[in-house]
């Protein structure tokens, strides 16, 4: 079975300093990996994704992510963050195959210090 | 734009009633989900549908059930509600992977539900 480890409930990092979300999987098949992000009384949007090729993926707002099979790891990073980045971000794999259902992690609450 | 439409954003119930919440999206997607989301617990997949009238379990289940009689309509229904069901509930839809789709989901903006 599939499984999300997000390391850290709550990350607060200062206006500009370098933003480090910490996601562990776990998946039996080659995964696709996703960070989604959550906005106070919003829903969930597609920050960015892994599926194959290039291990380092590039999305929205100047977020990356690195996928490292030999760690099962996705972390994901900011070389700046900004006040609009404080929310909730989720790191989500699922299964290349199928339905598509997506396993979450329990999420990190990303605070922005002035 | 994808857009999925959760028709209520906050609801509130009592113990016992029997509660809908309903989902629409408009892209054609073949698959639905329902997840419930809690703090320290992050989503939980209730529900998904891949297909008009089929419907899977997932995770979590007990205490709800499922409908989609369109492809576009997904409703979630509670029983019989009960406080520990107090919760936010969160749609999505996805178009698979047919066609070298990647199967990101595109979520509603959630319903608030407190069971009194």
């Amino acid at each position: 079975a599939q499984s999300v480890t997000q390391l850290g409930s709550h990350v607060s990092v200062s206006e500009g300093a370098l933003v480090l979300l910490r996601c562990n999987y776990s998946s039996s098949v080659p995964p696709y990996l996703f960070w989604y992000v959550q906005y106070p009384n919003q829903g969930l949007q597609l920050l960015l994704k892994y599926t194959t090729g290039a291990t380092l993926v590039k999305g929205i707002n100047g977020f990356e992510a690195e996928f490292k099979k030999s760690e099962t790891s996705f972390h994901l990073t900011k070389p700046s963050a900004h006040m609009s980045d404080a929310a909730e971000y989720f790191c989500a794999v699922s299964e290349n195959q199928g339905a598509q259902k997506l396993v979450f992690g329990q999420g990190t609450r990303l605070t922005i210090n002035p | 734009d994808v857009k999925v439409t959760q028709s209520s954003r906050y609801l509130v119930k009592r113990t016992g009633e029997k509660v809908f919440l309903e989902c629409v999206q408009d892209m054609d997607h073949e698959n639905m989900f329902w997840y419930r989301q809690d703090p320290g617990l992050g989503l939980r997949l209730i529900y998904f549908s891949y297909d008009v009238k089929m419907k899977e379990k997932g995770d979590i289940p007990e205490g709800y059930s499922v409908s989609r009689e369109k492809k576009e309509r997904f409703s979630l229904i509670l029983e019989s509600a009960s406080t520990n069901q107090t919760s936010m509930y969160l749609c999505a839809s996805t178009l698979g992977l047919a066609g070298g789709r990647t199967g990101e989901l595109f979520f509603g903006e959630g319903s608030r539900l407190t069971v009194l």
